[in-house]
């Protein structure tokens, strides 16, 4: 089982609607949880981070995390065209010094 | 510019070639990483380094070789490339106190093994 698994997409919705994007995780000891956001042929960079269960806004988008379920979420709220990219879930253990497990990542594509 | 910069940018090479990927920040993070990006299988880390002289093994170590004499530097050899080498290659660091934890990665670096 790989530490980290994201549904796979390709997730395509409308403009204005809101985008769904989930992750689970496998190892219960796991910290702090991050979505990075990575446009076609550029780097990852970061746009959430989560430490506590619940949820967690910053403008349009928000981060729910559930713990015992072992599942992170990111919702975009009012998407837009510029939201189009992949968005990798990644995961950081309690004893790993540092280092993040990535998911596979979703591609995401708003249209117009 | 302080940063984090990777050369080459793009690399082609031939199997059995030695290849060095360079990694550079200068924000003196203490942990910097080596992750490779292939299509299904998202980002995979090869090595990662704590500080300098202490690297450790990641998911995909083999066939790669690092090393980090200098905080900012954190180079990694390809020492005879192979096709299943040809990947795009992201260098990430971070600090020891780093709040959030983020990653801040360079620009990639793309290799093609013939």
């Amino acid at each position: 089982q790989k530490e980290v698994e994201q549904n796979s997409g390709p997730l395509s919705v409308p403009e204005g609607a809101i985008a769904s994007l989930n992750c689970t995780y496998s190892d219960r000891g796991s910290q702090s949880f991050f979505w990075y956001r990575q446009y076609s042929g550029k780097s990852p960079e970061l746009i959430m981070f989560i430490y506590s269960n619940g949820d967690k806004e910053d403008g349009r988008f928000t981060a729910q995390l559930n713990k015992a379920s072992q599942y992170v979420s990111l919702l975009i709220r009012d998407s837009q065209p510029s939201d189009s990219a992949t968005y990798l879930c990644a995961v950081k253990r309690g004893s790993t010094l540092g280092r993040l497990y990535f998911g596979r990542g979703t591609q995401l594509t708003v249209w117009p | 510019d302080a940063g984090i910069t990777q050369s080459p940018r793009y690399k082609i090479t031939e199997t059995g070639r030695q290849v060095t990927l360079m990694c550079h920040q200068t924000w003196s993070h203490s942990y910097m990483f080596w992750y490779r990006q292939d299509l299904g299988h998202g980002l995979r880390l090869i090595y990662y380094s704590a500080a300098a002289d202490i690297t450790d093994k990641g998911e995909v170590p083999d066939g790669y070789v690092v090393s980090r004499s200098k905080t900012e530097n954190f180079p990694l050899t390809l020492e005879s490339a192979t096709r299943s080498q040809t990947s795009v290659y992201f260098c990430a660091s971070r600090s020891l106190a780093g709040e959030t934890g983020e990653l801040f990665f360079g620009e990639g670096s793309r290799l093609t093994v013939l």
